[in-house]
């Protein structure tokens, strides 16, 4: 089953700002949204950002998460050391009755 | 505080079954959507199943049907996974996740090898 389009890797300075994008369809993203997920080695996914683009509780007011059309991005202000992870995006598809994920980006802060 | 605590997981055999379960506390178990994801190690995420709040629908990825069945017992707030016919493709940390994937646990593995 088709999954979301992340791009694999992204690297950025510490204290910079980065973007991670997410596209998907209009079975998905485009008329679901997406939610994006953290997850460190060793642990599991942790929610950053619902398909409503709102941060539950705990999480940091430097990530927010947009939308336009089909692509959903997540950005991040200030990178810290602890922002180095994988980054899913993830979103209900409305033709598959399913959820669909991105193949995931690794965020590396320099 | 939210607790979501997966069990089950262990070695099966080829053609084997195992049974995932997975106990929640904290939230409204009865009012969530529940999933099962699995993660093959190194990998990235892949969605497996998920079950209304009311158990009337149930959903599963093509490469499960047939084989997975998912279900919920919301007097216990726990959720299950029963694996049938197991292959080694299936082999992955399991996790159970709740509502639109608010909630995660720590994940089981599922080992299917001969």
């Amino acid at each position: 089953q088709a999954g979301l389009t992340q791009p694999p890797s992204v690297s950025k300075d510490l204290r910079q700002t980065a973007t991670l994008t997410c596209t998907g369809n209009s079975n998905n993203v485009g008329n679901q949204g997406a939610a994006w997920l953290q997850q460190h080695q060793g642990h599991p996914p942790k929610l950053l950002s619902n398909r409503n683009n709102d941060r539950p509780s705990g999480i940091s007011e430097r990530l927010s998460a947009s939308r336009s059309g089909n692509t959903a991005s997540l950005t991040i202000t200030g990178l810290q050391p602890e922002d180095e992870a994988d980054y899913y995006c993830s979103a209900w598809d409305t033709s598959l009755n399913g959820w669909v994920f991105g193949g995931g980006t690794k965020l590396t802060v320099l | 505080e939210v607790q979501v605590v997966e069990s089950g997981g262990g070695l099966a055999q080829p053609g084997g079954s195992l049974r995932l379960s997975c106990a929640a506390s904290g939230f409204t178990f009865s009012d969530y959507w529940m999933s099962w994801v699995r993660q093959t190690p190194g990998k990235g995420l892949e969605w497996v199943a998920t079950i209304k709040g009311d158990g009337s629908g149930k959903f599963y990825v093509d490469s499960v049907k047939g084989r997975f069945a998912i279900s919920r017992d919301n007097a216990q707030n726990s959720l299950y996974l029963q694996m049938n016919s197991l292959r080694a493709d299936d082999t992955a940390v399991y996790y159970c996740a709740g509502g639109d994937l608010d909630y995660w646990g720590q994940g089981t593995l599922v080992t299917v090898s001969s």
